[in-house]
């Protein structure tokens, strides 16, 4: 099967400006997660959808970030406008269950710099 | 706060032997998961372990739990040159998972 797929893989960006990310998930995986994966950490959630519903998105830094899940499928996580400590991977991660518990597939991530 | 802590955070070792990282928590888990990440990749699953079990394999790997200690480990026996990357553990509770920062292992050939 098909992995998550996320565009672009790379973007530079100055600071103040906007950017948008996409993911296309596993077909059929009601969950859907973006991550923030800072050099030398763990990924740190974002935002987790099940289906089209937001499950949690206490970390979002919701003045700047965005994200939605249309007819829950793919997203897209909006930045406006970034700061300099957004730099960083982005990375979605999809599973089938609507539970953490199932293990989750990650796509290849979308390195992003803000100079 | 990140919920899982890998020690060490990094790990040198020559290929052929075995490598051995832990993961402590804070809070009550309903598992833990291990990822691998290489460089520049998204993360890979490696295995689950519930709350209710102590070990678990999965061809080199060997995994154990302690809720008791609140800490689990990861064995990668034998190890290659391939084994070369950051190893996460991720505990899942209330429906959520929480990465730790990782420990970095080298498999020198």
């Amino acid at each position: 099967e098909a992995g998550v797929a996320q565009s672009p893989r790379y973007k530079i960006i100055e600071k103040r400006q906007s950017v948008a990310f996409w993911c296309n998930p596993i077909s059929g995986h009601a969950t859907l997660y973006w991550y923030q994966q800072i050099l030398g950490q763990g990924p740190k959630l974002l935002i987790q959808f099940q289906n089209n519903g937001v499950v949690d998105d206490s970390q979002l830094p919701k003045d700047r970030f965005s994200a939605e899940r249309l007819k829950g499928v793919d997203s897209t996580l909006k930045i406006q406008p970034a700061k300099l400590e957004d730099s960083a991977v982005y990375l979605c991660a999809s599973s089938p269950g609507t539970f953490a518990v199932n293990e989750q597939f990650f796509g290849p991530g979308t390195r992003l710099t803000v100079l | 706060s990140q919920q899982g802590e890998e020690d060490p955070q990094a790990l040198s070792i020559q290929e052929g032997e075995n490598a051995t990282m832990n993961c402590s928590y804070k809070t009550s888990i309903n598992n833990l998961q291990w990822y691998r990440q290489n460089s520049g990749r998204g993360l890979v699953h490696l295995i689950l372990i519930r709350s209710n079990e102590r070990e678990k394999h999965s061809g080199r790997l060997r995994v154990t739990l302690d809720t008791s200690k609140k800490s689990s480990s990861l064995l990668i026996t034998a190890s290659r040159a391939a084994d070369t990357a950051s190893y996460f553990c991720a505990t899942d509770g209330a429906g959520k998972s929480t990465f730790g920062d990782g420990t970095t292992l080298t498999v020198k050939p």
